[in-house]
This record gives C-alpha cells, structure tokens and sequence, in this order.
C-alpha cells in the first residue's frame, strides 16, 4: 500500500510549458519534502514544507503544502530540459510518542522535457 | 563538505551469495537509514538505526539485516540474495528530531546473477 499517490506518473513536454505535479495521502505528516532524482543517483532534497497552507518558490518552482497536511504540489513554469528527471515527494510521519521522523516515498513522477 | 558515501556504486553478486552494502557519513547525524528502490518505484523504507537502536519496518523480509557499529557507518547485509533484491539501495541520515536535512547517498546499484 502507497501510503502517497503522485501523479501523473509520467509527464513528457515541451520546453517553455509549464507544469504541474500532485501527490496526495490520506495520512497527515508533520512536513512534505519534494526530491528530484538523476539516473543512478540518490534523491537530492529541493524543498521541505512544514506548515498546512505553505507555499515556497524556488525559481521556477512553486511547492504548496495542502491545508490539511495531507496533499502537495509542484508547479514548474516554463520547463526547460534541464529540468528533465524524476521528482518524488515523500512525508515525515512520526509514531506516537516518538520524536523520531520516518520519510515516506511516492512513486514519482518521470518528466521529460523536450528542446 | 559533509556527506553521505556509499560503497561500493555497482556490486553484482551470485543467487544465495551473501552481500554487504556499506555506508559512511560525516554529518554526525543520529539516524541512518535504508531504502530500497527498485526500477519505477517508490524508495521503500527497510530500516533505521536511531544511534545504537535498530528498528525495523514491518515488512522487511528477514533475509536483510543491518549492522552500525558506530555513529559514522552503517551496513546492510543481504543473507541470500534472490532475483528480487536486485535494486538501488539507498543510504540516508538526519538529525531524527527534525524535519529537515535528510540527506541520501548516492546509492548501490545491486545485480543479482
């Protein structure tokens, strides 16, 4: 069981597009972070969002933080094929009592963006 | 700069042949952990050391173990790989109490023969 849903699963564009990628739970986590992974690599950490309702920019991407803290997204405007890779969100949810953070992965979304 | 080293990139081994990934960081962080990620999938959590406390994740079959002996490595040892473990292992670690800086390895690629 996916305890997170991304979609679309795979995305493929053209330059100068924009964008957007949601993922979704029927948990709540105490923060949801958005990675984007290269070939072969590991998950590089782009953007941690903590409060229900937060929205940050970097550059061209805007993360939001559902209300709930159940749901986010990313929008990219005016993709370019750098940003060709796979994004993956993944939630912090701690045990009761426990203060320690435990992160969760969605499946991700492969996107393609095309010269 | 601080990081997290995992060795070796690309390991293959034999069916049922023992394999050790291994870990390094120099963050000083709490926690480390392993994922498993295989091909157009979600990195799977197998487990976690909070310091010297192992902590394993529900479903992890009991062929994958893990040793940190102390705070700077950590090992995943798989007792008897199948055709089914052959994936991207990731090695992570944060501070454990806060939500911020996770950081991962670059990964194993591990190839079952």
């Amino acid at each position: 069981t996916q305890l997170l849903e991304q979609s679309p699963q795979f995305l493929s564009i053209q330059e100068g597009e924009n964008l957007t990628v949601y993922c979704n739970s029927s948990s709540v986590f105490s923060s949801l972070q958005w990675y984007r992974q290269e070939p072969g690599e590991g998950p590089v950490l782009l953007v941690t969002v903590v409060t229900g309702g937060e929205v940050k920019k970097l550059k061209r991407l805007t993360f939001q933080f559902g209300d709930a803290r159940k749901d986010s997204s990313l929008h990219i405007t005016a993709a370019q094929p750098g940003d060709t890779g796979l994004y993956l969100c993944a939630g912090v949810r701690r045990d009761r009592g426990s203060t320690l953070g435990r992160l969760y992965f969605g499946r991700g979304t492969q996107l393609t963006v095309w010269p | 700069d601080a990081m997290v080293i995992q060795n070796p990139r690309y390991q293959v081994t034999q069916f049922g042949k023992p394999v050790t990934l291994s870990c390094s960081q120099t963050l000083n962080h709490n926690v480390m952990y392993w994922y498993q990620q295989k091909s157009s999938q979600a990195p799977k959590l197998l487990f976690h050391y909070y310091d010297k406390d192992f902590n394993n994740e529900a479903d992890t079959p009991d062929n994958f173990q893990s040793r940190r002996p102390n705070t700077s490595f950590c090992f995943l040892d798989i007792r008897s790989p199948g055709l089914g473990d052959a994936a991207m292992y990731l090695c992570a670690t944060s501070s454990g109490t806060r939500d911020y800086g996770y950081t991962f390895g670059s990964g194993t690629r591990l190839t079952v023969v």
